[in-house]
């Protein structure tokens, strides 16, 4: 069984500032790591992901995530935040054993950006 | 090139009542993915198709859903005698073996009275 825990609710950060959004993941074979950022009414769009290879990983608008196996963690990362950035932050897994198989989500964690 | 579009963005039905949901993927991608997304939760995985098949649909939460892919392309969730509890966004997703990504679409609001 494969799992993800986003511990905070909402993050609240000042514009400019670094933003970090917290993930924690528990599968039975490796992992593949994706974030997802959701705005208002829309649906899902794709930030980055982990497959293999580098811990560090680079994807749009300036957002990184760093894999952590031994903390199976991967957590999402800007150094500077833009009220833009203010929505809805997925983080999700799934287990390489599975090709094709299906996303397990965490409950999301909201990010509030203020001027 | 065009996303994954899914229709209608929003639904009103009432109670019993049946309806369809469309997902229209990105072309040429084999294998598509329902999920429902209740208000405060993520999503959570409903059935995926590869190709015309379900190759895995242990998230339909009971015999009122369905799911069918005549033709390996567009997919259409039904959902019959519905409940109030069906009311979620309704999102697909597809992928391709070029890409270990789901690119989801925006949505259908289902909303039983």
């Amino acid at each position: 069984a494969q799992s993800v825990a986003q511990p905070e609710d909402q993050v609240n950060v000042a514009e400019g500032n670094p933003l970090t959004v917290k993930c924690t993941y528990s599968v039975s074979g490796n992992p593949y790591l994706f974030w997802y950022v959701q705005y208002p009414n829309r649906g899902l769009q794709f930030l980055l992901k982990y497959i293999t290879g580098d811990n560090l990983v680079k994807g749009s608008y300036g957002f990184e995530a760093e894999f952590n196996k031994s903390q199976t963690s991967f957590h999402l990362k800007k150094p500077s935040a833009l009220v833009s950035d203010s929505a809805l932050y997925f983080c999700a897994v799934r287990d390489d054993t599975d090709s094709w198989g299906k996303l397990q989500f965490g409950a999301g964690t909201q990010v509030v950006v203020t001027p | 090139g065009a996303g994954v579009s899914q229709t209608p963005s929003n639904k009103v039905t009432e109670k019993g009542k049946y309806v369809e949901l469309r997902c229209d993927p990105i072309s040429g991608h084999t294998a598509l993915y329902w999920y429902r997304q209740s208000l405060g939760q993520g999503p959570e995985f409903l059935i995926y198709f590869q190709g015309t098949g379900a190759a895995d649909d242990s998230g339909l939460p009971n015999d009122r859903f369905f799911a069918v892919r005549p033709e390996g392309s567009v997919s259409t969730l039904k959902i019959q005698r519905t409940e109030r509890g069906d009311s979620a966004v309704y999102l697909c997703a597809s992928t391709s073996a070029a890409t270990d990504t789901q690119y989801f679409g925006p949505g259908t609001r289902l909303t039983v009275l």
